[in-house]
């Protein structure tokens, strides 16, 4: 089974300054990879995702993510960070499940913004 | 853009009572669709997938004679958690796909807060 890890749980940044959200994912083949942010009490909006081409892709909301198949990474970044990006955020990789391909999600990475 | 819709957002019950969550396509049809469960500060965790007309299909570990999944239009999913106990008690998300393709979006209501008493 595929596996995807988001190492820290917790990240506390000051607004204005930049962010990186790792992410590691174990797949055999070429995988496509997904940032969610999910607010308290809510569902999942995609911000940006990787299917193939260009390892840096933009997302919604000034996030952007590098695919690295060496280090087997999709870290999530933003230059400088808003107090409205509080939030929990998932990295996912899609698998293929039978007849269906599904969602393995990691963890989760707590994002606090310090005013 | 397309949008699931979640009903109800929060529903607290008696234990041993049964509770029905609606998960609604608006503007799109969902051949497919998730049912996620969500502990507090922890990840989602697939319950089972379900294609329109189909049985679900269920990860190993999930009870399907306790969380009955029924999907059938193209625009309509339920879960029903038959007598439920507090233990039942979770954020529950569901998410719909329209074709079975590698790249159809996924996309997400935005849960039910079940408590159950």
């Amino acid at each position: 089974a595929q596996s995807v890890t988001q190492p820290d749980i917790h990240i506390t940044v000051s607004e204005g300054a930049s962010l990186e959200l790792r992410c590691n994912y174990s797949y055999g083949a070429t995988p496509y990879l997904f940032w969610y942010v999910q607010s308290p009490g809510q569902g999942l909006q995609l911000l940006l995702k990787y299917f193939s081409g260009d390892t840096l892709v933009q997302g919604i909301k000034g996030f952007e993510a590098e695919f690295k198949r060496s280090q087997s990474s999709f870290n999530l970044r933003k230059p400088s960070v808003h107090w409205s990006d509080a939030a929990e955020y998932f990295c996912a990789v899609l698998e293929s499940g039978g007849s269906n391909y599904k969602l393995t999600f990691g963890k989760g990475t707590l994002l606090t913004v310090n005013p | 853009g397309a949008v699931v819709s979640q009903h109800p957002s929060r529903v607290i019950c008696k234990s041993g009572t049964s509770v029905k969550i609606e998960c609604r396509s608006l503007d799109f049809q969902a051949t497919t669709m998730f049912w996620y469960r969500q502990f507090p500060k922890q990840s989602l965790m697939l319950m089972a997938t379900s294609n329109e007309g189909s049985k679900a299909t269920y990860e190993q570990g999930v009870e399907k004679d306790k969380f009955l999944i029924n999907h059938a239009s193209l625009t309509l999913s339920t879960l029903t958690v038959t007598s439920a106990h507090p233990e039942d008690s979770s954020f529950y998300i569901c998410s719909a796909r329209s074709g079975q393709g590698r790249n159809q979006p996924q996309h997400f209501g935005d849960g039910t807060r079940l408590s159950i008493l």
